[in-house]
């Protein structure tokens, strides 16, 4: 079956520590996405890859770093920069980097600070 | 900036009876696309439903179709016959052809039986 997966589905992080959310997909998708869901907000953008090797800064991208080295994976990685990183996480992907084309998400990493 | 407005928070439904979101946006572009996105309680969205600004015919899928008024920047959408597997945050969402998605603050649907 063609998705994206995510994982972990929950997540702990100490202090001062750096943490990997992985994101897969199989569907051939050129654009990925990591989107920050807060309660009572939308959708925040934090980074988005058009092609491989190529990233940008979305609207939050403070405190989080990705690399895109191949066309399945879009991993995040929340910083000790990150001040506030107690989130649900979701990555998506699209056929082509384009606003026009529909999102495809995956089942979402709940991130908690201990 | 472009922005999406979901005025209602919340909303509820009684089962088989039929439900209106309302979402506003904000834009100077005259080529856009507009979206529905589904959040069941998995947490997991979907796309509900898509519509390009240049048609007026407004999209319908199944059970789920919208009211796009381009004048008022309006954009609801009206779900039929509701389910209890209708239940679920609800998100409007707007972009223009190359940019980012923006995503309004959604409405979180109950269907009561």
């Amino acid at each position: 079956d063609g998705g994206i997966t995510q994982s972990p589905k929950y997540l702990f992080r100490k202090e001062g520590q750096n943490v990997t959310l992985s994101c897969e997909q199989n569907l051939n998708h050129d654009a990925m996405y990591w989107y920050r869901q807060d309660p009572g907000q939308g959708l925040r953008l934090i980074y988005y890859s058009q092609i491989v090797n190529d990233f940008q800064k979305g609207d939050i991208a403070e405190g989080y770093s990705v690399s895109r080295e191949k066309k399945e994976s879009f991993p995040l990685t929340v910083t000790s920069a990150q001040k506030n990183p107690t989130a649900f996480y979701l990555c998506a992907s699209s056929p082509r980097p384009q606003g026009r084309e529909t999102q495809y998400f995956g089942p979402g990493t709940r991130l908690l600070v201990l | 900036a472009q922005t999406v407005t979901q005025s209602q928070p919340e909303m509820s439904v009684q089962e088989a009876e039929t439900v209106t979101l309302s979402c506003t946006y904000d834009t100077s572009e005259s080529d856009y696309y507009l979206f529905w996105y589904k959040q069941p309680p998995s947490r997991q969205m979907i796309l509900v439903i898509r519509q390009e600004a240049y048609k007026q015919q407004n999209a319908t899928e199944n059970r789920f179709s919208v009211n796009f008024q381009k004048a008022a920047k309006s954009f609801s959408l009206k779900i039929s016959d509701s389910q209890l597997g209708d239940a679920a945050m609800y998100f409007c969402a707007y972009s223009n052809a190359y940019d980012k998605v923006i995503f309004g603050p959604g409405t979180s649907l109950s269907v009561i039986p």
